[in-house]
């Protein structure tokens, strides 16, 4: 069955420094998107991505942020400048859309910033 | 704006017991409702799905009725075991747009022997 899959399964990093969080959605996929779960909490939206470019993004997802699909597998989150309160399970998320509202979640990166 | 409000937690149940799990929602359109299960140090695994208006899903046990009038997908297991403690998550998706997901807060289930 496709799975879509993350890497690193968990990144500790210094704060101010920056990350790149990498996940390969299911091929066939036309959505993606990141959520971001501090620990204990809700699941948040961070953004959407489709057609190469930004569809949607959540007040978390400030300037420090961003996406990129560099090479047609690969769908990568940068965070530039790494701060305490990132540290978090960030999942990756693609979904078929076209009325096909299931998404299929990767295993998440653990991001801690010390 | 859409928004899923979940019963607050933990539960704490003995093995054998009855679950339920409240969900209800809030949604421009009619959106697909979503249960996923998160155990310890894990990931976020689908449980079940509805995507219209008295839809049931169902697994492994679960089950979960979309109701549209009273704008609910509750979650419910007739025995639980101790291998079903776990973070429940209900969640919506709109079937237009960017069909994002917008999750409720969890609920932490804990099954005693």
């Amino acid at each position: 069955e496709p799975e879509v899959t993350q890497t690193p399964s968990h990144q500790v990093t210094q704060m101010g420094q920056e990350v790149i969080l990498r996940c390969v959605p299911i091929s066939n996929h036309l959505y993606f998107y990141w959520y971001r779960q501090i620990l204990g909490q809700k699941v948040e939206f961070l953004v959407s991505f489709y057609n190469n470019e930004i569809s949607e993004k959540s007040e978390i997802f400030d300037d420090q942020f961003s996406v990129e699909r560099p090479d047609g597998s690969n769908f990568t989150l940068k965070i530039r400048s790494t701060k305490l309160e990132d540290s978090a399970m960030y999942f990756c998320a693609s979904t078929r859309g076209q009325g096909y509202t299931e998404a299929f979640f990767g295993q998440g990166t653990r991001l801690t910033v010390v | 704006g859409n928004s899923v409000t979940q019963m607050e937690g933990p539960v704490t149940l003995s093995e054998e017991a009855f679950l339920t799990i409240n969900c209800t929602y809030t949604a421009t359109g009619y959106p697909s409702l979503f249960w996923y299960v998160q155990y310890p140090g894990e990931g976020l695994q689908l449980l079940l799905k509805a995507t219209k208006a008295d839809d049931k899903g169902s697994n492994k046990g679960f089950e979960a009725t979309y109701r549209k009038e009273t704008t609910s997908f509750h979650l419910e297991k007739g025995s639980v075991q101790v291998s079903d403690s776990a973070v429940y998550f209900c969640a919506l998706s709109t079937t237009s747009g960017t069909y994002k997901y917008i999750f409720g807060t969890g609920t932490r289930l804990k099954v005693l022997a």
